[in-house]
């Protein structure tokens, strides 16, 4: 399995909704990441998990609050956020930190 | 500061013509070097990657770059392209910062394929 499975592929959401993004892989990385990509633009990442453990945020509003249950699963926890926010949010796994990262399909999200 | 040059936003050609997109980078170190496709509406594809020897890479796709340490580039060619190449390609360079590994970015060019 070589897969990076994101749930769910669209969202709309109000600026006062609680909703939460999934992802999920079964390659044994220990390495977990979520970036968030304009239309035009190259990924900005904004959480990264080694270990299990939080070891990048990359100054991200706290409106957005990364949670990693175990190995394979990575969460992210979205609240209050604002009509910018709509993006493609995407998950990627790597073995190791300086190694390829393999992505997820994303998330659209638009926020109304 | 460590950066990711795709000088070219878009790049046309004809379908079965040869393509060049290219990379360069500014790193005094070594370094890790990638290219992703982005095809619409889905997420990113490793196509090629170099770690360490050969500096000639054969990727999926038909595709395959050179890494050229002296020039600090790294660009991707095709020797005949398709429709289904239709993408955004992005070169990405993996460096260390402040203890970290770190993904840096191009900003991507567009590859439009002409019938």
């Amino acid at each position: 399995d070589t897969e990076v499975t994101q749930t769910p592929k669209h969202l709309v959401m109000g600026m006062t909704n609680k909703k939460s993004l999934k992802c999920e892989q079964h390659m044994g990385h220990r390495a977990m990441y979520w970036y968030k990509q304009k239309a035009k633009k190259p990924p900005e990442l904004m959480f990264v998990y080694s270990y299990e453990k939080l070891s990048i945020n990359e100054s991200v509003p706290s409106r957005f609050s990364p949670e990693c249950p175990n190995s394979s699963l990575l969460n992210l926890h979205l609240h209050a956020l604002q009509p910018e926010d709509s993006a493609l949010y995407l998950c990627a796994s790597s073995q190791d930190r300086e190694l390829e990262a393999f992505f997820g399909q994303g998330t659209r999200l638009t926020v109304v | 500061a460590q950066s990711v040059t795709q000088l070219d936003s878009q790049v046309p050609v004809f379908e079965e013509a040869p393509v060049e997109l290219r990379c360069n980078y500014s790193s005094s170190v070594s370094v890790y070097l990638f290219w992703y496709v982005q095809y619409p509406n889905q997420g990113l594809q490793l196509l090629l990657k170099y770690l360490s020897g050969s500096t000639l890479v054969k990727g999926i796709n038909g595709f395959e770059a050179e890494f050229n340490k002296s020039q600090t580039s790294f660009h991707l060619r095709k020797p005949s392209v398709h429709i289904s190449d239709t993408a955004e390609y992005f070169c990405a360079v993996s460096v260390v910062l402040d203890s970290n590994y770190q993904l840096i970015w191009g900003a991507g060019t567009k590859l439009i394929i002409k019938p």
